[in-house]
């Protein structure tokens, strides 16, 4: 079966610590990559997305994100982070024609002052 | 341009019981999938409708219906409430190209 793993599910670092996230899913055929952030209180934002090309792709708020295909993993990253980036990050995959998102367990991230 | 809006926002059942949530999507999208968020846990996807017709189901029970209507907003119907139904649903709108999910506030329900 298809699957999503997140590798951390909680995260601590203090600010203008860098952050990487690890994402790996299982598919062997064409998929679309997601990143989704969730801050307090908030719905679900789109972070960045890849569909094809460039593997790095960059999204909002100074992230980032490689999909490296061998490995089947999309990891998210950050160079310095802000306190204000405390949030729940998600990651999902695409894998049908029509639009099932199937989302990780998602990784919380604290950043202290 | 309006987001993706959910009612209520909170609404607490009694087990046994049927419950309606509402979806209206953003303007200019056609498509609508339905997600639960247990606690703790990401989205599972319920179903996506395009075109006011089920377009791709999850592995949740048949209790778990839907319905999108002409101005593509959705709704989402659970009969026979169980206790495990306790949870976020979350409406997310978008189109078939480019495909890009925008999800609401969600409805957080609670069975009791």
């Amino acid at each position: 079966a298809q699957s999503v793993s997140q590798h951390n599910h909680h995260v601590i670092l203090s600010e203008a610590a860098s952050l990487e996230l690890g994402c790996n899913y299982s598919y062997g055929g064409t998929v679309n990559l997601f990143w989704y952030v969730q801050y307090p209180g908030q719905h679900l934002q789109l972070l960045l997305k890849y569909f094809s090309g460039d593997p790095l792709v960059k999204g909002i708020k100074g992230f980032e994100a490689e999909f490296i295909k061998s490995k089947f993993s999309f990891n998210l990253r950050k160079p310095s982070v802000q306190w204000s980036d405390t949030a729940e990050y998600f990651c999902a995959v695409k894998t049908d024609s029509w639009g099932k998102l199937q989302f990780g367990a998602g990784t919380q991230v604290v950043v202290t002052p | 341009e309006t987001g993706v809006t959910q009612s209520p926002t909170h609404l607490i059942k009694t087990r046994g019981q049927q419950v309606t949530l509402r979806c209206s999507s953003q303007s200019g999208h056609n498509t609508v999938s339905w997600y639960q968020q247990a606690l703790g846990q990401g989205p599972q996807f319920i179903f996506q409708y395009y075109r006011e017709e089920e377009n791709g189901r999850g592995n949740f029970p048949p209790r778990f219906s839907g319905l999108q209507f002409p101005n593509y907003s959705s709704e989402l119907n659970v009969n026979a409430l169980e206790l495990d139904d306790s949870a976020l649903y979350l409406c997310a709108s978008s189109n078939r190209v480019p495909y890009e999910q925008y999800f609401g506030p969600g409805t957080r329900l609670t069975v009791t």
